[in-house]
């Protein structure tokens, strides 16, 4: 069965970076984007960044575009999350999801991690 | 953008009863690139609906997505104590990808 496994949260302080990874078994990794969502404490949802499914183009949303990037082990089925200049509104459960598309893009998430908590705080 | 705006907030039911929940887009939704996810508290959102309309694998009867454009809803009927979450909706049509604030429904 598909399984996605996040790791690497925790407490940081502002300005710092931490790199959260997202363990994938199941399923072909390397046919499938696979994005990041994160949700702030008590709050909705939030989508972050998607990797095509060769690693080629990544998207960002606008609150962590030049501070954060994703990359991909296809050959570890493994997702990653690098996220520098931190700030604490950066804090939040950090879901990776799978995208549904083979080879391509469908934009909507099929499958969820349980979810990385990362504390941003001094 | 295309924000999304979902209501009610909150919906208090009974157990049997039909839930109609809301979703509005800011500007049209083209292909109708609709989700809608049912998160339950200190789970991770569980995929219901792709396409505004069409069910994921193993979603029961019970859901049903409609609308199209600017306008869509999940209705879900004969409640159950198991349908208490928060409801979310997605569209992915234009990037940035975009979420409503959810409907709670409670049971």
């Amino acid at each position: 069965q598909v399984q996605l496994v996040e790791s690497g949260g925790g407490v940081v302080q502002p300005g710092r970076s931490l790199r959260l990874s997202c363990a994938a078994s199941g399923f072909n990794l390397s046919g499938h984007a696979m994005h990041w969502v994160r949700q702030a404490p008590g709050q909705g949802l939030e989508w972050v960044a998607v990797m095509s499914f060769d690693g080629s183009n990544n998207f960002y949303g606008a609150s962590v575009k030049g501070r954060f990037s994703v990359s991909r082990d296809n050959s570890k089925n493994t997702l990653y999350l690098q996220m520098d200049s931190l700030r604490t509104e950066d804090t939040a459960r950090y879901f990776c999801a799978r995208d549904p598309g083979w080879l391509r893009y469908s934009d909507y998430f099929d499958y969820w991690g349980q979810g990385a908590l990362v504390t941003v705080s001094s | 953008d295309i924000v999304l705006t979902q209501s009610p907030g909150t919906l208090s039911l009974s157990p049997g009863d039909r839930a109609t929940l809301s979703c509005r887009a800011s500007q049209y939704v083209q292909n109708n690139y609709l989700a809608w996810y049912q998160q339950k508290p200190g789970q991770s959102p569980r995929l219901l609906i792709s396409a505004a309309s069409t069910r994921a694998t193993g979603i029961s009867d019970r859901f049903n997505g409609s609308g199209s454009g600017t306008d869509f809803a999940l209705t879900i009927t004969r409640l159950e104590p198991e349908d208490s979450a928060v409801y979310y909706c997605q569209q992915y049509d234009i990037s940035p990808l975009t979420f409503g604030g959810g409907t709670k429904v409670e049971i």
